[in-house]
């Protein structure tokens, strides 16, 4: 699975957009990639997923591009309840065979009044 | 559905005890996973399943056993506790198929042991 590199640790204030950028140099080309939201305490939540180019969801966008070494998760005008620690993950799950979901050290993100 | 549950919540354990964490999930989920969190730290991949009979080992799976006899039951068992294995244990679900954005957690079972 490729392994991948995301800031520590954010800081933002309330109504910002806040981009957190993952870097996955070595994705390959069945690998799809996922984002997760853990707050303390909980397991972690899905977020959104892609493949290429710019997904939307009500949550958030996914920007991917090209050659697909790195993705930002943009989250619109954030609130309070955005702190959380974020993840990055890349994987081929399409395989019928991969059960595997590799989480690195994640991005803390601390939304600010 | 209930989702993914998981039995107990809290355990104290003492060094050299053995002990069973019960997974279950009722959404017919194929692939299973287990992973621990340390605090402050990204959550590492025990051991998985893709399916019933079938299990493999993630990144850190000295000291821990699995066995999948059933889709819903995926069991974590300590063979004998060791103060590093103190952390948070979650297990989480997610169906066959393309895609991947319906994997589910547990809300974790906090382990100490002295």
């Amino acid at each position: 699975l490729a392994k991948t590199t995301q800031p520590i640790s954010m800081d933002s204030y309330e109504g910002q957009e806040v981009n957190i950028t993952c870097s996955h140099n070595n994705i390959a080309t069945n690998d799809y990639i996922t984002w997760y939201q853990q707050f303390p305490s909980q397991g972690p939540r899905f977020i959104i997923q892609g493949y290429k180019t710019k997904v939307t969801n009500e949550v958030a966008s996914l920007f991917i591009p090209a050659d697909r070494k790195s993705s930002t998760l943009s989250l619109p005008r954030v609130s309070l309840s955005d702190t959380a620690v974020y993840y990055c993950l890349v994987g081929d799950i399409r395989s019928g065979n991969t059960g595997k979901l590799i989480f690195g050290q994640g991005t803390t993100l601390q939304v600010k009044p | 559905n209930a989702g993914v549950t998981q039995t107990p919540k809290f355990q104290v354990l003492k060094t050299g005890q053995s002990m069973t964490l019960q997974c279950a999930q009722d959404m017919n989920h194929e692939y299973m996973s287990w992973y621990r969190q340390d605090p402050g730290m990204g959550l590492r991949l025990i051991h998985y399943s893709v399916g019933a009979g079938i299990t493999d080992q993630g990144e850190v799976p000295n000291g821990y056993n699995v066995s999948r006899s059933t889709t819903e039951d995926f069991p974590l068992r300590l063979l004998s506790a060791a103060p590093s294995q103190t952390s948070v244990y979650f297990c989480a679900s997610r169906p066959t198929g393309p895609r991947q954005e319906t994997q589910y957690f547990g809300p974790g079972t906090r382990l100490l042991v002295l």
